[in-house]
C-alpha cells in the first residue's frame, strides 16, 4: 500500500536555529508534495506545493527563503524551517501523490515542532 | 477565497450509535478527501471522491459537487472511532487541497 513516512516525528529547536525535516513516499510515485502546517489551533495552512521538474509553488506568508523545499526524486521531499521563531511551531505535514490535481494525496504522521 | 465549512465542529456520541458530519464548500470543488486524524497526530486517510458514495465497513461518504457538499456518516461508532475528522477539498482551478476546521468526535461507553 501507499505509505508516507516522515522523520523527526518531533524536535524542538532553539529559537534562531534551523531544523530539517524529511518525507519519504514508499510504494508509489510521488510526482506531487505539499508540505502543510498544522497549527496548534488545529487548522491547516499550504506552506508549499512542489511537483517534480516543476518550480516549487509558494503560499502566500510561506517563502522559499524562510522555508526550502528539496524535492529530488519521485520518492523523497524535505524540507527546513530556518531561523526558527515561537509561531512557526506546529504540526508539519508531507502529503503526497502522483499528482495533487488528480489523485488521493496520502499523509505522513508529520513533525511536530516546538521552538523554546 | 476557497472555503471548506465543517461541521459540527464537536460531536459526542454512546457506543453503537451512529452520525454524520458534513462539509460544505463556497465554490465547486473536484474531490474531497476525509481523514481521520488520531490522538499521534496521524492523518489517516478514510476516502478519496471525485463523485458519488463510498462505503467502507461502517463508514460511508457521499460528495456531490454540483450543490458543493460532502458527508461522512459513521454507523454503530465504536470507541477507537474517537478523534477530529477533517474534510478537505481539491480546488478545481488552483488543484490546492483545502482543510476544513476539523470535527472532534468522542465515542463512550
Amino acid at each position: 500500500g501507499a505509505l508516507v513516512y516522515q522523520y523527526p516525528r518531533r524536535t524542538i529547536c532553539k529559537s534562531g536555529t534551523s531544523m530539517r525535516m524529511e518525507c519519504q513516499a514508499v510504494g508509489f510515485q510521488a510526482t506531487s508534495v505539499a508540505w502543510y502546517r498544522q497549527s496548534p489551533q488545529k487548522t491547516f495552512e499550504l506552506i508549499a506545493l512542489s511537483t517534480v521538474n516543476s518550480a516549487i509553488k509558494y503560499e502566500q506568508n510561506f517563502t522559499q527563503e524562510k522555508f526550502p523545499i528539496s524535492h529530488p526524486n519521485l520518492s523523497f521531499s524535505s524540507m527546513t524551517v530556518l531561523n526558527a521563531y515561537l509561531e512557526d511551531r506546529g504540526l508539519y505535514l508531507c502529503g503526497a501523490g502522483l499528482g495533487v490535481s488528480q489523485n488521493t494525496l496520502y499523509f505522513g504522521a508529520g513533525t511536530r515542532l516546538s521552538v523554546l | 477565497g476557497d472555503q471548506v465549512e465543517q461541521s459540527p465542529s464537536a460531536l459526542s456520541l454512546h457506543e453503537g450509535t451512529g452520525s454524520a458530519l458534513r462539509c460544505n464548500f463556497t465554490t465547486t470543488m473536484r474531490a474531497v478527501q476525509w481523514f481521520q486524524q488520531n490522538s499521534r497526530g496521524s492523518l489517516i486517510n478514510l476516502f478519496y471522491l471525485a463523485s458519488g458514495t463510498k462505503e467502507n465497513g461502517r463508514l460511508k461518504s457521499t460528495f456531490n459537487s454540483k450543490e458543493s457538499y460532502s458527508t461522512l456518516h459513521i454507523r454503530d461508532a465504536q470507541l477507537e472511532d474517537s478523534g477530529t475528522y477533517f474534510c478537505a477539498a481539491l480546488t478545481g482551478n488552483t488543484g490546492k487541497l483545502i482543510f476544513g476546521l476539523g470535527t472532534t468526535l468522542q465515542v463512550q461507553p
